[in-house]
């Protein structure tokens, strides 16, 4: 099964860049990887997707190498709003359509 | 456009009592997706649903049941409640599946429950 593993939680201060990578050492080859966003209270809300390489969107950038084995999502310039719990998602070896959440990275942004 | 909503807001049960969770979704979506998500595990997927009249089984189905009798709708079902089912339930839905993309799912508010 495509389980993710993501360091649970991250610190950083405004106005810096922030990486969080996600492994995902058994993702199918056709899956795509997708992030989300997640404030207190809420559900979890579509940040970036990705299939290989690079992708940039408003929000982020998504990076990931050519073994599709982790991905990394990058939020530049971060603000206290950004404060919020961020999930790796990809869909699972079987190609059924079992989807598995990370356990998701807390990221606190310090002002 | 009201995208994915979700009724009750909150409950308390106690042990032993039923209830149904309603998700609807007013964006023509053909999957639906049923969360919990407890403190320090993440979202997981408790049943799912591809299309009008079809569910399966997610990573933890046991002590669920679901039922997808209309597109716009998937109901979330506890027939005898239990503490361990205390947790915030998400619905969520998304297109289909097309070409290996999987498409973006919008969850709704969540519904908290109870179980004492």
């Amino acid at each position: 099964l495509a389980k993710t593993t993501q360091p649970i939680s991250m610190d950083s201060y405004e106005g810096q860049e922030v990486n969080i990578t996600c492994s995902h050492n058994n993702i199918a080859t056709n899956d795509y990887i997708t992030w989300y966003q997640q404030f207190p209270s809420q559900g979890p809300r579509f940040i970036i997707q990705g299939y290989k390489t690079k992708v940039t969107n408003e929000v982020a950038s998504l990076f990931i190498p050519a073994d599709r084995k982790s991905s990394t999502l990058s939020l530049p310039r971060v603000s206290l709003s950004d404060t919020a719990v961020y999930y790796c998602l990809v869909g699972d070896e079987g190609g059924a359509n079992n989807l598995f959440f990370g356990t998701g990275t807390r990221l606190t942004v310090i002002p | 456009n009201a995208g994915v909503t979700q009724t009750p807001k909150f409950r308390v049960l106690k042990t032993g009592q039923s209830m149904t969770l309603l998700c609807a979704q007013d964006m023509n979506h053909e999957y639906m997706y049923w969360y919990r998500q407890d403190p320090g595990m993440g979202l997981r997927l408790i049943h799912y649903s591809v299309g009008e009249g079809t569910t399966a089984k997610g990573e933890v189905p046991d002590g669920y049941n679901v039922s997808r009798l209309k597109k716009q709708n998937f109901l979330l079902g506890l027939e005898s409640a239990a503490p361990s089912q205390t947790s915030v339930y998400f619905c969520a839905s998304s297109y289909s599946l097309a070409g290996g993309k999987r498409e973006t799912q919008y969850f709704g508010p969540g519904t908290r429950l109870l179980v004492l």
